[in-house]
């Protein structure tokens, strides 16, 4: 057990439709991650947030969008689902703000899109 | 930018042999680099790590890797292999420098024979 924890485990949905997924860090860490991993696109970073500012991007949709709380857990809001947003989306969480630190992850959210 | 390759995608050898796992990376600054590993159904565990130190790096379960700067390689090892190290191994590279983004390779997925 890695101290991450993500909800809901598995969410299935609709095309066009909303989601919310949510991360709580372990505690002590400033800096929480997200990650989508899908059999075309691998394992992506998409955004990292540190101490409730965002701190590094990576291949994140314009649909896709996320925030760090003031209590330092995470949401990644996804909208407008399309299907090839089917994926395993993993919140992992660091000490520190560096890339370069530990990073520990949640056992991850399925989202699968109908 | 910066990216790894992870030569071969299925990795298998028997219970007791050597694993040897390979990746090599792309950077134009110096790099850090990362093993993760993830069993089925589980999030990803760091490894091991190199952060410009020793160039031989230990890490968890008995694996080492050696970072090679004149050939850009960061290979796994372990000297003998255990049924319980089947699993999907990542190589990850990240800098210091600007913009850091954490950059995985596609996966080698070891399987042992007994």
């Amino acid at each position: 057990d890695s101290g991450v924890t993500q909800t809901p485990k598995h969410l299935i949905t609709a095309t066009g439709q909303r989601v919310t997924l949510r991360c709580s860090p372990r505690s002590g860490d400033l800096s929480v991650y997200w990650y989508q991993q899908s059999l075309d696109q691998g394992l992506q970073f998409l955004i990292q947030y540190y101490n409730g500012e965002e701190r590094a991007k990576g291949n994140i949709l314009e649909r896709f969008s996320a925030q760090q709380f003031p209590d330092l857990h995470s949401e990644l809001n996804l909208s407008s689902l399309e299907l090839g947003d089917s994926a395993l989306y993993f919140c992992a969480s660091s000490e520190g703000g560096g890339l370069y630190n530990e990073q520990f992850f949640g056992p991850g959210t399925r989202l699968t899109v109908l | 930018a910066q990216s790894v390759t992870q030569l071969g995608s299925h990795v298998s050898v028997s219970e007791g042999a050597l694993v040897l796992l390979r990746c090599n990376y792309s950077s134009s600054v110096p790099p850090y680099l990362f093993w993760y590993v993830q069993y089925p159904n589980q999030g990803l565990q760091l490894l091991l790590k190199y952060t410009s130190a020793a160039t031989l790096v230990k890490g968890i379960n008995g694996f080492e890797a050696e970072f090679k700067k004149s050939e850009t390689s960061f290979h796994l090892t372990k000297p003998s292999a255990h049924m319980s190290d089947a699993a999907e191994y990542f190589c990850a590279v990240t800098t210091n420098f600007g913009n850091e983004k954490l950059t995985f390779g596609t996966g080698t997925r070891l399987t042992i024979i007994p």
